[in-house]
């Protein structure tokens, strides 16, 4: 069964600093895979996806996430954090075959000062 | 740009009681989905609505929720006798077509039951 894994429940950083949230997937083919993130009392707004091709793909707010088959990854990364990216942010695997979304349990990022 | 809406954006009710939380999804889609967050868990999906009838549900969604498109517009669930287990926020979303396209959030409506 396909399922999705956030192992880190909350991470700080400092603004201005580098993030890297990890999401690693199970699944036997090739997953669909995007990134949500939900500001306080928000909905889920998408970030970025991958379905196929190019396995590092850009997202908005100046986000990005690589795929890595090997590793069964799906990791979202952006190179300098600001204020406003703190938020939960989510992982989700959709697969063929199957109409909905399979989420992960979320990574709360706070950003400091 | 088109947005997928909820109303309401919350709603208290007893235990006991029905409920209705409807979604407007964006226009031109053809699937549409209910998905709920228990307070500190992962989102969970709740089901999935194609050409008027259920295409896929969760164990989740038992003989105590219902779903419809009342009209062109509208997409609800319907709680019938809620439990204080049900309280949550509720997530509408819809997309294009059956392909593994993006689907779009709604805002969510938290609901309470006390």
């Amino acid at each position: 069964a396909q399922s999705v894994t956030q192992p880190d429940i909350h991470i700080t950083v400092s603004e201005g600093a580098s993030l890297e949230l990890r999401c690693n997937y199970s699944y036997g083919a090739t997953p669909y895979l995007f990134w949500y993130v939900q500001s306080p009392g928000q909905g889920l707004q998408l970030l970025l996806k991958y379905f196929s091709g190019d396995t590092l793909v850009q997202g908005i707010k100046g986000f990005e996430a690589e795929f890595k088959r090997s590793q069964s990854s799906f990791n979202l990364r952006k190179p300098s954090v600001h204020w406003s990216d703190a938020a939960e942010y989510f992982c989700a695997v959709g697969t063929t075959g199957a109409n909905n979304l399979f989420f992960g349990t979320g990574t709360r990022l706070t950003v400091i000062p | 740009e088109p947005e997928v809406t909820q109303t309401p954006s919350h709603q208290v009710t007893q235990m006991g009681q029905e409920v209705i939380l409807r979604c407007v999804p964006i226009s031109n889609h053809l699937y549409f989905y209910w998905y709920r967050q228990i307070l500190g868990q992962k989102v969970e999906f709740l089901v999935s609505f194609y050409n008027n009838e259920i295409s896929e549900k969760s164990e989740i969604f038992d003989d105590q929720f219902s779903v419809e498109r009342p009209d062109g517009s509208n997409f609800t669930l319907k709680i019938r006798s809620t439990k204080l287990e049900d309280s949550a926020m509720y997530f509408c979303a819809s997309k294009v077509t059956a392909s593994q396209e993006t689907q779009y959030f709604g805002p969510g409506t938290r609901l309470l039951v006390l």
